[in-house]
């Protein structure tokens, strides 16, 4: 079965990191770009970051552009976000979601990130 | 960055109606263009890619059309399990975009 597993949430103070982890299992890991995704509370889908299967080439929303990095570990099937300075705004659900042309044709249950004093 | 306005936010409709959701884009992305179902608690799940290509095991009542700016997605026979929000997402360029939604109602 295909499936992507993410964790790491939790709730941060203001200015805090946390790093988020996404695990793939079922399938070519090492084949696939991936996404993160975020949903605030009661919001509509933001598109976070993207990363090829390579690494070499990595996008990022400008919301994030500077403290948010985004990495992988082929050999674990895993994917990260690293998330600095974080912010109330940067309260959500984060979803790691597989890559199709653009499209997100793969996702997890998402892990929620909580930025609160 | 391309920006995607959906219609209408919210729609009430009855178990067998045809529903029809719209997508506008900021400019032209051709048809690249994607919808996806949202169930309250769950992650989205892609219904159709590449603006008309069915995602594999959506049921076939599920259809989309458009390209360049305005598209749409249509349930041709609302089924109890349809009822749920509804977004587009542009994959022309980055930064990838979403639609805010359209929620589907029990009338």
């Amino acid at each position: 079965e295909v499936q992507l597993v993410e964790s790491g949430g939790g709730l941060v103070q203001p200015g805090g990191s946390l790093r988020l982890s996404c695990v793939g299992s079922g399938f070519n890991f090492y084949s696939y770009s991936m996404n993160w995704v975020r949903q605030a509370p009661g919001k509509g889908l933001e598109w976070v970051s993207f990363i090829n299967s390579g690494s070499s080439a990595i996008y990022q929303a400008d919301s994030v552009k500077g403290r948010f990095t985004i990495s992988r570990d082929n050999a674990k099937n895993s994917m990260f976000l690293q998330m600095n300075s974080l912010r109330v705004e940067d309260t959500a659900v984060y979803y790691c979601a597989r890559d199709l042309s653009y499209y997100m044709d793969v996702w997890g249950k998402g892990t929620t990130v909580a930025v609160s004093s | 960055d391309i920006q995607m306005t959906q219609s209408p936010s919210s729609v009430s409709a009855s178990v067998g109606d045809r529903v029809t959701i719209t997508c506008r884009a900021s400019q032209g992305i051709s048809s690249w263009l994607a919808w996806y179902q949202q169930k309250p608690g769950k992650a989205p799940k892609l219904l159709i890619y590449a603006a008309s290509i069915l995602q594999s095991g959506v049921p076939s009542r599920f259809s989309g059309s458009g390209s360049g700016t305005d598209f749409s997605l249509s349930i041709s026979s609302l089924q109890p399990e349809d009822f749920a929000i509804y977004y587009c997402q542009q994959a022309m360029s980055f930064p990838l975009t979403f639609g805010g939604g359209t929620k589907v109602e029990i009338k």
